[in-house]
């Protein structure tokens, strides 16, 4: 089945603890994305990543890392988390290369920091 | 000013009926536009592409106006089934897309 695989879907940690969110996808696609979602700020883009070792920040990065070294996963990465890192966190992959398709999405990660 | 915006609602309607949904965006170069349905903060799925044609997918249509930077969506004969948020999605460029708040549909008996 064709999927986008978020691990952990539900986290409370507490701050300055680092956690890493893990996303997979077994479509081969080539753009990644990572959201989160936040009342009454809808889906803000945290980082994108066109490709294998190439990433770029979305509207929000700050506090965030990412990395592309497989097609399949793109991990989003929290060095330091604090409370305002509490959100709905989003991973998306899209079919065409150019980044113009259709998002699928995970799950969602509910991430809460104490 | 948000780069796309929605009326978040929330749009209460009967069952039956024919309701609206536009988003306006203001970045002009903007390639791709899509509709997106989201269930009580699950993840959004696709809706429907909003084409220069326009679109229809049995009772939603889509519009484009590029002249005026707005998408609209039409649903007609409302079931209860599309209760849902419907999220905006205006992608510039190949890796940034830009998402409206939502607007949330209740459909009643």
């Amino acid at each position: 089945e064709a999927q986008v695989t978020q691990n952990p879907r539900y986290l409370i940690t507490v701050t300055g603890k680092k956690l890493t969110v893990t996303c997979s996808q077994n479509m081969n696609h080539e753009y990644m994305s990572w959201y989160r979602q936040d009342p009454g700020l809808g889906l803000r883009q945290i980082y994108y990543s066109m490709n294998v070792e190439v990433t770029d920040k979305g509207d929000v990065p700050e506090g965030y890392k990412v990395s592309r070294k497989e097609k399949r996963n793109f991990p989003l990465i929290l060095e330091s988390p604090s409370p305002n890192q509490t959100s709905l966190y989003f991973c998306a992959s899209v079919k065409q290369g150019t980044g113009t398709g259709e998002l699928f999405f995970g799950e969602g990660s509910r991430l809460t920091v104490l | 000013r948000k780069e796309v915006e929605q009326d978040p609602g929330p749009f209460n309607v009967p069952e039956g009926a024919t309701v609206a949904f536009n988003c306006t965006y203001s970045n002009s170069a903007s390639q791709s536009f899509f509709w997106y349905r989201q269930d009580c903060r699950k993840e959004p799925k696709l809706l429907m592409s909003v084409y220069s044609s326009g679109n229809e997918d049995g009772r939603f249509t889509a519009q484009l106006n590029r002249a005026s930077q707005y998408i609209s969506l039409l649903i007609r004969d409302s079931k209860l089934s599309d209760s849902a948020t419907y999220l905006c999605v205006v992608r510039a460029n190949a890796g940034k897309s830009t998402f409206g708040d939502g607007t949330t549909l209740t459909v009643k008996p």
